[in-house]
């Protein structure tokens, strides 16, 4: 079935690095996309938001990239700080869809 | 309130027993959604509530598993007759309307012993 990937399953980086977070998707009926942050014991947060209209939307410090040309989305973070450790998790949908579909979930851990 | 509030934050129970979790979404959210998180491991869609509509319960992964919505507002899911596997972190969402970014609780860990 349609699902959403991710490349990476843990990510390393250097404190005040810049980090990619990948994710592919396999549905092209996809038109909506959010990243989710998820630190240890607390739910997903979101983070930032792309529709299909757009390729690249800027936050603060984050920054997510869509190509719909090879159903591939990035979350970049600029200047990666210790509190940024955590699972990221891209998430899709449709507007024939009810729900979001979740990522396997990419650890990021900075190293200070 | 201000968030999705779950309780209990956590929960130990024996093999074979029921459980029931809570969720208090967002006041005014009319969507609300249950996942199941395993340890290390993505988000897996239980069931959906939209308003007065019927649940989407598409992943519900047995006939143990069961859920309620009251007046639109709190939900109930209902683990029958426990077993390990289910040991997992149930987390809740709400939104405004289906699409869009979900509000996220905290979840609840649940332990099967």
């Amino acid at each position: 079935g349609e699902s959403v990937g991710l490349h990476l399953p843990t990510l390393s980086v250097q404190e005040g690095d810049n980090s990619i977070i990948n994710c592919a998707y396999s549905n092209s009926a996809s038109d909506y996309f959010i990243w989710y942050k998820q630190e240890s014991g607390k739910g997903p947060q979101f983070i930032i938001d792309i529709r299909s209209n757009m390729d690249k939307r800027q936050g603060q410090r984050v920054t997510v990239l869509l190509n719909k040309t090879v159903k591939h989305l990035s979350l970049q973070i600029a200047a990666t700080q210790p509190g940024d450790s955590a699972v990221y998790f891209c998430a899709e949908t449709s507007n024939a869809g009810n729900m979001l579909t979740f990522g396997g979930g990419t650890r990021l851990m900075v190293k200070p | 309130g201000a968030g999705v509030s779950q309780s209990p934050s956590n929960k130990v129970t024996e093999k074979g027993k029921d459980v029931e979790l809570r969720c208090d979404p967002i006041s005014g959210h009319t969507a609300l959604y249950w996942y199941r998180q395993s340890l290390g491991q993505g988000l897996e869609f239980l069931i959906y509530f939209q308003g007065n509509s019927a649940p989407d319960k598409s992943g519900l992964p047995s006939d143990r598993f069961s859920a309620e919505r009251t007046g639109g507002s709190v939900s109930t899911l209902t683990i029958q007759r426990t077993q390990q596997e289910d040991s997992a972190v149930y987390l809740c969402a709400s939104s405004f309307t289906p699409l869009g970014g979900y509000t996220f609780g905290s979840g609840t860990r649940l332990t099967v012993v």
